[in-house]
C-alpha cells in the first residue's frame, strides 16, 4: 500500500519568514502533485511534478521533487498571510490511477 | 471553461435514508474520481472510472456504497441506509490521463451531514 506522508501537520508562521513542508511517500513514484486548500473550498492545483529533480516556482513557492529519496519539498520564500492554508501533496501510481494523498499540512502565516 | 460540478452542495439526512450525490466532469475528461475528505482527515479514495473500462471500486467503504458513471460522463455516488460515520466531504475529481501526467481537477464537494 503506497503511504505518504507530510509533515509537519501544522504550521504556524511569521509573515516574511521561510519554511519548508516536507512529503515522503513509501513506493517509487516519479509523479507527485501539490494542491491548496482554502477552508470550505475544495483543491486547486498548485505543481505538477513528473520526473526525478524536476523543480517548479509560482510566487513564493517552489515544489521540488527527488524519486531516489521518495521526498518532495515544498518551500514557502518570505511567506505572507495570503499563503495561509492547507497544503496537500499526492502520489500516483500511473496515469489513470487514483492519488494517494498525505494527510495536508495547515499553513497559518501571521503578521 | 467550465470546471467539474458537483451536486447538492450541502445535503443533510437522517440515518438510514440514502443519498445520491452528482459529479459533473470536465467535458473531455475520461477519467473520473470520488474521493472523501473527512473532519481533519486527507482525502481517502473511494472509486474511479476510466472510459469504458470496468470501475476500481477498491476504495469503497462498504456495500452500502456504489457509483455509476453514464455515457462516460455524468456520475452518481450513492449511499444507502446512511450511518453518522458517512458525514464528510464528498469531492470528485476528473482528469486527461497523458503520458505520464494524470493533473487531477476537483469538484467544490457535497458536504453531507448524517444526523
Amino acid at each position: 500500500e503506497l503511504k505518504v506522508e507530510q509533515n509537519p501537520l501544522f504550521l504556524s508562521m511569521q509573515e516574511g519568514k521561510n519554511y519548508t513542508i516536507y512529503c515522503n511517500y513509501s513506493t517509487t513514484s516519479d509523479r507527485l502533485y501539490w494542491y491548496r486548500q482554502d477552508p470550505g473550498k475544495s483543491l486547486e492545483s498548485l505543481f505538477v511534478l513528473l520526473s526525478n529533480g524536476a523543480v517548479k516556482q509560482e510566487g513564493r513557492l517552489m515544489a521540488s521533487l527527488d524519486t531516489k529519496a521518495r521526498l518532495s519539498t515544498l518551500h514557502i520564500t518570505a511567506a505572507v498571510h495570503d499563503l495561509s492554508a492547507t497544503y496537500f501533496c499526492a502520489v500516483d501510481g500511473g496515469p489513470g490511477y487514483a492519488l494517494n494523498f498525505g494527510k495536508g499540512t495547515s499553513l497559518l502565516v501571521t503578521p | 471553461g467550465a470546471g467539474v460540478s458537483q451536486s447538492p452542495s450541502n445535503k443533510v439526512t437522517e440515518k438510514g435514508k440514502d443519498v445520491e450525490l452528482r459529479c459533473d466532469p470536465i467535458s473531455g475528461h475520461t477519467a473520473l474520481y470520488w474521493y472523501r475528505q473527512s473532519l481533519g482527515q486527507g482525502l481517502e479514495f473511494l472509486i474511479y472510472f476510466q472510459g469504458n473500462s470496468a470501475p476500481d471500486k477498491s476504495g469503497l467503504p462498504s456495500d452500502r456504497f456504489s457509483a455509476e458513471r453514464t455515457g462516460g460522463s455524468v456520475s452518481t455516488l450513492t449511499i444507502q441506509r446512511t450511518q453518522q460515520e458517512d458525514s464528510a466531504v464528498y469531492l470528485c475529481a476528473s482528469s486527461y490521463p497523458k503520458g505520464s501526467r494524470n493533473e487531477q481537477f476537483f469538484g467544490p464537494g457535497t458536504r453531507l451531514t448524517v444526523l
